[in-house]
């Protein structure tokens, strides 16, 4: 059972590079967000999905897009990298039992020159 | 505004004593709370919740939190400190009968624990 996975870990990129941060989940869980962790800010909503079809912003959205076409899947993409957005991104689930708690993934630790 | 604080950005305790993490909260409506814990490189796992009920619950690794509503309070305590106890420690809210995918977060207390 593995939960939530993201991948990659690490990643390093230049500005204005795109790339997508890949989350995958294997729980049937409805509800899925991206937080992100910066030092002293605790984590920060940036996009959540209440099912396959359905995304909203969260409180800091802007330079990210989201999509979500199946259950299992929440992709985070950064269409031009900003130094701003050097960052541990983390992926959740959960059932849409509102009695259940959000799982996390380890993170991606992502960094922009 | 909807907004969770943690005062305490660093506490360090010895080994065997008791420990009190600080939250304090400010929503709109009934909250469900939370507290998380995370290891250095790890995500975030779940220590308890309160949803409704007994005012005083029950987590993992021998933690617990009390719920006061008259002081927008979820304190996270433990009786005895581990050594395995060092963490960073993370209080959240969200909406009462809401989806649980939309949390705030506090900005974390780093808990140490000196041998």
């Amino acid at each position: 059972n593995a939960g939530v996975t993201q991948t990659p870990k690490f990643q390093v990129l230049k500005t204005g590079q795109s790339m997508t941060l890949q989350c995958a989940q294997d729980m049937n869980h409805e509800y899925m967000s991206w937080y992100r962790q910066d030092p002293g800010m605790g984590l920060r909503l940036i996009h959540y999905s209440v099912g396959a079809g359905i995304t909203d912003q969260g409180e800091v959205p802007n330079g990210y897009n989201v999509s979500r076409s199946t259950t299992e899947d929440f992709p985070l993409r950064l269409l031009s990298a900003a130094p701003s957005q050097t960052s541990v991104y983390f992926c959740a689930s959960s059932p849409r039992d509102s009695n259940q708690p959000q799982h996390f993934g380890d993170g991606t630790r992502l960094s922009i020159l | 505004a909807q907004s969770v604080t943690q005062p305490d950005i660093h506490i360090t305790v010895s080994e065997g004593a008791s420990l009190e993490l600080r939250c304090n909260y400010s929503y709109g409506a009934t909250p469900y709370l939370f507290w998380y814990v995370q290891s250095p490189g790890q995500g975030l796992q779940l220590l308890l919740k309160y949803f409704s009920g007994d005012t005083l619950v029950q987590g993992i690794k021998g933690f617990e939190a009390e719920f006061k509503r008259s002081q927008s309070s979820f304190n996270l305590r433990k009786p005895s400190v581990h050594w395995s106890d060092a963490a960073e420690y993370f209080c959240a809210v969200g909406p009462y009968g809401g989806a649980t995918n939309k949390l705030i977060f506090g900005t974390g207390t780093l808990l140490a624990v000196q041998p």
